[in-house]
């Protein structure tokens, strides 16, 4: 059985950067095709960006770009986001999300707090 | 980006009630969307895949259907547990975007 393990809760000050991991239990990293989700309180689901499997390629949603940096530890299973420059409204639910059929695994989800 | 238009954003109904939840696509994005439940505190569970293709083990009463820009996502029979919220999701073009969502609520 799939499994994605995300790292514990994290609290930011404004400025700072944020590097969260998702561990792959249950399969390879290198099969799959890793995305980011967020979700701010009380809010809807926005995708952050993922790996395109046509070329390995991590793509960012414009509002995020120069700001987020996708990776991968092949040799671990683990992939992680890392977002700079955080403020505010960057305050969310942060989720890994992938599978076989559109996202049909997800991460338990990691809380990021911007406060100052 | 393409952008994904869901209504309602929010419903009431009862048990027993058949619900219709549409997504409307900015551009056509053939049959590239999924449909997801939502409780509260939980990541999202997918429901539908390609539109149509209901997940294994999600209830039958859950179905998909559309092509291209208009899209819909039906609960025959509404159950105590499907009180929750429900978004659509196309990832046909990157960027990849999310409806905004629907509460299901009594």
């Amino acid at each position: 059985q799939v499994q994605l393990i995300q790292s514990g809760a994290e609290v930011k000050k404004p400025g700072a950067s944020v590097k969260v991991s998702c561990k792959v239990s249950g399969y390879t990293l290198t099969e799959l095709s890793m995305h980011w989700v967020r979700q701010a309180p009380g809010k809807g689901l926005e995708w952050v960006g993922g790996f395109d499997p046509e070329d390995g390629e991590a793509i960012y949603a414009q509002k995020f770009q120069g700001r987020v940096t996708m990776t991968e530890d092949t040799s671990a299973d683990t992939a992680y986001m890392e977002m700079s420059s955080l403020r505010s409204d960057d305050t969310a639910v942060y989720f890994c999300a992938t599978g076989w059929n559109a996202f049909d695994i997800w991460g338990q989800g990691t809380i990021i707090t911007v406060s100052s | 980006a393409i952008q994904m238009t869901q209504s309602p954003s929010s419903l009431s109904a009862s048990v027993g009630d058949r619900v219709t939840i549409t997504c409307r696509a900015s551009q056509d994005i053939r049959y590239d969307l999924s449909w997801y439940q939502q409780k509260p505190g939980k990541a999202p569970r997918l429901l539908i895949y390609a539109a149509s293709i209901t997940q294994g083990g999600v209830p039958s009463r859950f179905s998909g259907s559309g092509s291209g820009t208009d899209f819909f996502l039906t609960i025959s029979s509404l159950q105590p547990e499907d009180f929750a919220s429900y978004y659509c999701l196309q990832d046909s073009n990157y960027p990849w975007t999310f409806g905004q969502g629907t509460i299901v609520e009594i």
